[in-house]
């Protein structure tokens, strides 16, 4: 089973939407923490935050946010007034105690913003 | 810093050639990573270290070595290339375990 799940593999806004990433994971263990990366068509992989299991407040930074629950295993990522240089694939990633703390990534979400 | 830096950005291998993929971060960081990214499929953990002299597998080690001995370096050796090993390849480090990690800009290899 996949540990980590992006349902979507694609998703198509026009600037100024705001557009919401899902990513579920799974895991037995209480301490984990979650990732998200943006990965631009230059290639590069591109740090966006990390948060740990004991921590369920919402973070907001500028046009990001992201939605922690817990409850439905669930780490959703917001972008609000999309622009154009937001185009890229969006990683999900778990880091398990038990797992080494090595990152398991999901496939990925390619969002494409059109002016 | 230069952060992680990853040689060669390109490179076109023969099926049974061998090459080694060059990764040096200069972080002062413990623990170093390789991934391979496969179209649509994320990245998959090859192999990773957690100082220098200690290596471990990840999920997908097979065709693959590597050897850490010293902090900086972390290279990922290719032993008789196959064409399944086509990908683009990624190294990593991050400071501590669950701190984020830090990518290089990849190496894009085709076997054909």
């Amino acid at each position: 089973a996949q540990k980590v799940t992006q349902a979507q593999t694609e998703i198509s806004v026009v600037e100024k939407e705001d557009v919401t990433l899902d990513c579920v994971y799974e895991t037995r263990d209480t301490t984990y923490y979650l990732f998200w990366y943006k990965q631009p068509p230059s290639g590069e992989l591109v740090f966006l935050i990390r948060r740990n299991s004991f921590d369920e407040q919402n973070e907001i930074s500028g046009r990001y946010s992201w939605n922690f629950q817990k409850s439905t295993s669930s780490f959703n990522f917001t972008i609000t007034a999309s622009q154009v240089v937001d185009s890229a694939v969006y990683f999900c990633a778990l880091s398990e105690e038990s797992g080494y703390s090595t990152l398991t990534f999901g496939k990925g979400t390619m969002l494409l913003v059109s002016p | 810093n230069a952060g992680v830096t990853q040689t060669p950005k390109f490179r076109i291998l023969k099926i049974g050639q061998s090459m080694t993929l060059q990764c040096t971060q200069d972080m002062n960081h413990n623990y170093m990573y390789w991934y391979r990214q496969d179209p649509g499929m994320g990245l998959k953990l090859i192999y990773y270290s957690v100082g220098a002299g200690i290596t471990d597998k990840g999920e997908v080690p097979n065709g693959y070595n590597v050897s850490r001995s010293t902090t900086e370096d972390f290279p990922l050796r290719l032993e008789l290339a196959a064409p399944s090993q086509t990908s683009v390849y990624f190294c990593a480090s991050s400071y501590e375990v669950f701190y984020e990690q830090y990518f290089g800009p990849g190496t894009r290899l085709t076997v054909t």
